[in-house]
């Protein structure tokens, strides 16, 4: 089975800072991860996936992140916050590559961005 | 295009009502999941449909039922319902593509379901 942790679940920064959500993922075999954002009110949005073709995935929104196997995470980064980043990051895991798969997600984390 | 629509978007029911949700894929789609999102917590995966039939399913008890229609579209079914079933319920469609190129989830807006 597999799983995803997402260490913090409120994270809060400054406009213009640094932003760093963390994910670790638990896979017997090689894992598809993602991440997705979530406005208030709203469904769920692709940031970023990725499918092993590329350790550091780039997404929308001017974030990235990058698969390090030998840490078993996959944090999602973006190196200036805008206050529009303020939402809900989710992490998920399959084992499916197809449009076909299940998805597990972590509990989510709630990004603040202050003024 | 428009993309994964849900209805209705809230409703309240009350303990041991039944409920139905709807979901219409986006175009082109012909795979419909089902997620439920407690508050605060993360999407769970409640079970997915193509051709219309059930392929996979999460661990969700058989109150959790669905139903897919030859136009793709699809139904979730809540029996019996507990104050524990509130939540947000989330569709998403997808087409059976490899992930590179297609294949991605589409979600929906949700459908809040409160039980009192």
């Amino acid at each position: 089975a597999q799983s995803v942790t997402q260490l913090g679940s409120h994270v809060s920064v400054s406009e213009g800072a640094l932003v760093l959500l963390r994910c670790n993922y638990s896979s017997s075999v090689p894992p598809y991860l993602f991440w997705y954002v979530q406005y208030p009110n709203q469904g769920l949005q692709l940031l970023l996936k990725y499918t092993s073709a590329a350790t550091l995935v780039k997404g929308i929104n001017g974030f990235e992140a990058e698969f390090k196997k030998s840490e078993t995470s996959f944090h999602l980064t973006k190196p200036s916050a805008h206050m529009s980043d303020a939402a809900e990051y989710f992490c998920a895991v399959t084992l499916t590559n197809t449009g076909r798969r299940a998805l597990t997600f972590g509990s989510g984390t709630r990004l603040q961005v202050q003024p | 295009d428009a993309g994964v629509t849900q209805s209705p978007t809230h409703l309240i029911k009350t303990r041991g009502q039944q409920v139905t949700l709807r979901c219409s894929p986006k175009s082109g789609h012909d795979t419909v999941s089902w997620y439920q999102q407690a508050l605060g917590q993360g999407p769970q995966f409640i079970f997915q449909y193509y051709e219309e039939e059930e392929r996979q399913r999460g661990n969700f008890p058989d109150r959790f039922s669905g139903h897919q229609f030859p136009n793709y579209s699809s139904e979730l079914n809540v029996n019996a319902l507990l104050l524990g079933d509130s939540a947000l319920y989330l569709c998403a469609s997808s087409s059976p593509g490899q992930a590179a190129n297609t294949g991605e989830l589409f979600f929906g807006e949700g459908s809040r379901l409160t039980v009192l």
